[in-house]
């Protein structure tokens, strides 16, 4: 199993939006509505931010959104923030009890 | 408040063997899965297997297939994850996940594997 393709980095200015992309192919990404987005801070464990490909866990902002097309999804960080400049990964069911990871972006806020 | 905490960090020579534990608390242990992922530095995630506490069946990724074994113990409500064969290229930070959305994470352990 392969990991997802994420772009490395993405950045924006404070109050700006960035977009990560994470594609796949038809037997992750495309092929299930379980695509879940982590953010991870340096030295910290990842954080739940987006699951089922577009809900929010309690207490996430709303400034957070998933989506997908195809064999690609996206999470849009909308009102950049200092504190949203971290890493963020994607994640996919694969079938036959298996996941998938993105290969990672790291997002600078300018 | 559901708490996954794990055991301390370990320095283990090549070819040998070892076991990291992931202590639930605040939920339900058996209603949920438990993966094991490891990072290794600087380096991205990576999705190791899970167990079906209820069921005590377990699945692994391909790459780690005949060197992984996760097991679980619904009366301590504890996961373990025990590697084998260890070589440099295991040394990482290990974290367990809940669920089928890694809704919550232990805080990780790192193994380190060097002569």
């Amino acid at each position: 199993q392969s990991a997802l393709t994420q772009p490395p980095s993405a950045s924006g200015s404070p109050g700006q939006s960035v977009t990560i992309s994470c594609t796949g192919t038809s037997s992750d990404v495309g092929g299930y509505n379980y695509v879940s987005w982590y953010q991870q801070h340096p030295g910290k464990a990842p954080k739940l931010m987006i699951y089922e490909v577009s809900k929010r866990p309690s207490g996430v902002p709303d400034r957070f959104s998933g989506s997908k097309s195809g064999n690609t999804a996206s999470l849009t960080v909308s009102g950049l923030q200092a504190e949203d400049e971290a890493d963020y990964y994607c994640s996919s069911y694969a079938g036959s009890s298996n996941y998938v990871f993105g290969t990672g972006t790291k997002v600078t806020v300018l | 408040q559901v708490q996954l905490v794990q055991s301390g960090a370990e320095v283990k020579k090549p070819g040998s063997s070892v076991k990291v534990s992931c202590k639930a608390s605040g939920g339900t242990f058996s209603s949920y899965t438990i993966s094991w992922v490891r990072q290794a530095p600087g380096q991205g995630l990576e999705w190791m297997g899970r167990i079906i506490p209820i069921l005590g069946i377990a699945n692994y990724a391909q790459k780690f297939q005949g060197r992984v074994t996760i097991t679980a113990d619904k009366s301590t409500s504890t996961a373990y994850m025990e590697l084998s064969s260890l070589r440099s290229e295991d040394t990482a930070v290990y974290y367990c996940a809940r669920g089928n959305e890694f809704d919550y994470w232990g805080q990780g352990t790192l193994v380190t594997v060097s002569s």
